[in-house]
């Protein structure tokens, strides 16, 4: 059974704490990636990487940043963390080529006090 | 830039009726891809299905078809005899041709509550 992992399904931080999320995918798959998802807004693509050590900005990277060292594992990280990162995040994965299906984790909803 | 547009925030419908989702979207690409995901209240989103932008053809599984439309920018998704637990929210997704990445737009969703 193929799995995205992500290391906490409920997390609350403090503002301006350093917020890792992790994320770990068993399939094999080149790309990664991390989004966040807000009522009325839906998903929006924070970062992405089709490789090891490669990463691309979304749509809204500004606060993040993310971490690529083993192909399974793609983490994100909040440097400084803010209350308007109050939010669901979901990491997925997906083979390389074509626009393929992509493979969700069940989230992380992140508070920031 | 692409654009995916759900105008249905919320739909209510009663077990067994017939509902359609409707997606509309917005690229300058002549080759794109369209999916449709299902987020159960696990939270956990579920693949439904991808069609590509040479491909009008209709498709069916099950109680699950899904309109594509050139000529309009559509992608609408019925859901026939409508369950409880269809009950979901469903996100319509546009990806680019590129060539690495395979970045997904997606729409804001239409949260489908099924009722007894």
């Amino acid at each position: 059974d193929v799995k995205v992992t992500q290391s906490s399904r409920y997390l609350v931080k403090r503002t301006g704490e350093k917020v890792f999320l992790e994320c770990v995918q068993d399939m094999d798959h080149e790309n990664m990636f991390w989004y966040r998802q807000d009522p009325g807004l839906g998903l929006r693509l924070i970062y992405f990487s089709y490789d090891v050590k490669m990463k691309e900005k979304g749509d809204i990277p500004e606060g993040y940043s993310v971490s690529r060292e083993k192909k399974e594992r793609f983490s994100l990280i909040l440097e400084s963390a803010s209350t308007n990162q109050t939010s669901m995040y979901l990491c997925a994965s997906s083979n390389a080529g074509g626009p393929n299906e992509q493979f969700f984790g069940p989230g992380t909803r992140l508070t920031v006090l | 830039a692409q654009k995916v547009t759900q105008a249905q925030t919320e739909i209510s419908v009663v077990e067994k009726e017939d509902v359609t989702l409707d997606c509309v979207y917005e690229t300058r690409d002549t080759t794109y891809y369209l999916f449709w995901y299902k987020q159960p209240p696990s939270g956990e989103l579920v693949f439904l299905i991808r069609r590509n932008s040479f491909d009008e053809q209709n498709e069916i599984s099950g109680r699950y078809s899904w309109n594509f439309q050139k000529s309009t920018s559509s992608f609408n998704f019925t859901i026939t005899a409508s369950q409880v637990v269809d009950s979901a929210v469903y996100f319509c997704a546009l990806s680019e041709d590129t060539g690495g990445g395979n970045k997904l737009t997606f729409g804001t969703g239409t949260q489908l509550k099924v009722e007894l």
